[in-house]
């Protein structure tokens, strides 16, 4: 069955570092692929997309990097700030059905 | 633009109990989908309507139905509630099937 997982459930960074979340998935028909913030007490904030036909798509101190070959997606937070302090979830479409891993929890340390 | 909103956003039930959640989507968007969210757990598909009509289904039981009406709003129904029901419940929405999906702030159900 579809599975999509984080190779971490918590991360801790010093403001101003960079951050990386990993994220694999396992259904190589998946073709669209979204990372999500989700603050507490709140829905899943859309942060980037990216299409399986690209490897990276950058956006406001976001890049998404797509790896096929081995199934593997990660989001890269440059400059991170403690607004940036959240969950964080890969999800993929397969069908018309999104899958969503576990989370990892981004800590910024002022 | 008025994002997706839902409501209520707490509401406390007992086991056996019936329950009706609401979801406006984002305007111009034509498809909903209802997401379930155990504690410390990423969202799980529960389904998803496309111009009223169902057009995909999660891994929940029948219990679980909903409707969407002729202005994409949309109504999630759980009939006899189970305490593992407890979750906070997030509908998202997007303008057309494939694209991203945008989540409203959820309704926090509680089963006692």
């Amino acid at each position: 069955g579809e599975s999509v997982g984080l190779h971490l459930p918590t991360l801790s960074v010093q403001e101003g570092d960079n951050s990386i979340i990993n994220c694999a998935y396992s259904n190589s028909a998946s073709d669209y692929f979204i990372w999500y913030k989700q603050e507490s007490g709140k829905g899943p904030q859309f942060i980037i997309d990216i299409r399986s036909n690209m490897d990276k798509r950058q956006g406001q101190r976001v890049t998404v990097l797509l790896n096929k070959t081995v199934k593997h997606l990660s989001l890269q937070i440059a400059a991170t700030q403690p607004g940036d302090s959240a969950v964080y979830f890969c999800a993929d479409l397969t069908g018309n059905q999104f899958y969503f891993g576990t989370g990892t929890s981004l800590t910024v340390i002022p | 633009e008025t994002g997706v909103t839902q409501s209520p956003t707490h509401l406390i039930k007992t086991r056996g109990q019936q329950v009706t959640l609401r979801c406006s989507s984002q305007s111009g968007h034509n498809t909903v989908s209802w997401y379930q969210q155990a504690l410390g757990q990423g969202p799980q598909f529960i389904f998803q309507y496309y111009r009223e009509e169902e057009n995909g289904r999660g891994n929940f039981p029948p219990r679980f139905s909903g409707l969407q009406f002729p202005n994409y709003s949309s109504e999630l129904n759980v009939n006899a509630l189970e305490l593992d029901d407890s979750a906070l419940y997030l509908c998202a929405s997007n303008p057309q099937i494939h694209n991203e999906q945008f989540f409203g702030p959820g309704t926090r159900l509680t089963v006692l």
